[in-house]
Order: C-alpha cells, then structure tokens, then sequence
C-alpha cells in the first residue's frame, strides 16, 4: 500500500528558505497516472493547494505564491520535495504532501502533514 | 479569499441529511472534475468523492456528491457524530494552472 512521509525541519527563521522531503513507499513515483502535490494549512485555517510535479518534471505552482516556491522530483529516491523562498510568518503551516490522479486531479493519498513554524 | 466558495458550517441531528454546497466559476467547476475530502481534527484529508460523483473502495454510499454548472454539492445522509468534521471542496483551476479549494465547511452534528 502506497504511503507518503513529509519531512524537514519543523521551525525555520523568516526570510530563510523552507525546505520539506517526501518519501514515496509502497510504490513508484514514476508513473505517468499520477503527479505529485504539496497542499498546506495554517492554523485553525483552510486547506491552500501549493505545487505540483509530475515525474517527467511538468510543475505547477500557486501563482499567489510567484517565485517563491520550487517543487522538484528525485525518482532515484523515490521522493519529491518543496522548497519556499522569504518565508515570513503568514508561511506557519502544517504541510501535506499528496498524491493527485492526473485524469481528475483528485488528492487520494496524504501524508500526515508536518508541522513547520516560522519564528526568529 | 478562496476561489471556491463554501458555506462555513452546516449543522443537523444524528440520522438526518445535510448537503454542502461548493460554488465556483467556469475556470474551475464548470470545466474540471470535482473532489470532495473529509478533515476529521487533528489529521490529514482525506478523499470522499472524486470525479464529480464517484466513491474511492470503503466510502459509504452515506456520502454522495453532484455536480451542475459551476457548483457541485456534497450530501451525506444518516448523520453520525462521527461525521463531525471539516469538508472541502476542490478541482483544477485552468485560468490559474493550479488546484484550488474551497475554505471549507465546519459540519456540526447536533
């Protein structure tokens, strides 16, 4: 059975740059079905889709977010990763990585979540 | 601000049925599939309903979803405490490029 695992650091400094991991287990990454997302939320707030990756490399990006944020694939390792650029504040989240069905963009699999504060 | 526009709590009796809207524009609902994910507290999302209308393996056939112009609806019938949870809506947003959820509804069975 598929599973995702999201790692990373749980408090990062503003203006640094939030860098978050997840393993894919259970399965390959590599499949053209399939494409890879990072959706967050803030506290007590809703659910904010943030990047996507297919593993032939084809990315998506929540455009209020600009140039801020990279989503990238590492197949060898069967992991995709986030990173977020001046982080402030307002970036306190917990981050999800998921799994999205290419044919209906629905999120069927989910990690469960890290937690990541942004404070001096 | 989200793109989707959900109502922000519902509220009905064990055994009962509610329904929760999910109101969009032709860029989003009007022109891609629907989903609807289950957020009970303290964990992760999880899917209830995609394209549009079907159920992934072990949903009930409690939770059942629509889809008509630019809004789709969820409904659950058979009410149980256990519902109580935080419902989204989402679908691809081919003006933005990216997917995009609605703020979500607090369900509250009384």
């Amino acid at each position: 059975q598929l599973q995702l695992q999201e790692s990373g650091p749980g408090l990062v400094k503003p203006s640094e740059t939030l860098s978050l991991t997840c393993t894919v287990s259970g399965g390959s990454i590599s499949s053209s079905g399939y494409y890879w997302g990072w959706v967050r939320q803030p506290p007590g707030k809703g659910l904010e889709w943030f990047g996507s990756i297919h593993y032939r490399g084809n990315t998506y990006n929540n455009p209020s977010l600009k140039s801020r944020v990279t989503v990238s694939v590492d197949t060898s390792k069967n992991q995709f990763s986030l990173k977020l650029s001046s982080v402030t504040a307002a970036d306190t989240a917990v981050y999800y990585c998921a799994r999205g069905a290419v044919r209906n963009d629905a999120f069927d699999i989910w990690g469960q979540g890290t937690m990541v504060t942004v404070s001096s | 601000q989200s793109v989707l526009t959900q109502p922000p709590s519902v509220s009905a009796a064990p055994g009962q049925k509610v329904t929760i809207s999910c109101s969009g524009s032709t860029s989003n609902i009007g022109n891609n599939f629907v989903s609807w994910y289950q957020q009970l507290p303290g964990t992760a999302p999880k899917l209830l309903i995609y394209e549009n209308n079907k159920r992934p393996s072990g949903i009930p056939d409690r939770f059942s979803g629509s889809k008509s112009g630019t809004s789709a609806t969820l409904g659950i019938t058979g009410l149980q405490t256990g519902d109580e949870a935080d419902y989204y809506c989402g679908t691809w947003d081919s003006s933005l490029s990216a997917g995009v959820f609605g703020g979500g509804t607090k369900l509250t069975v009384l």
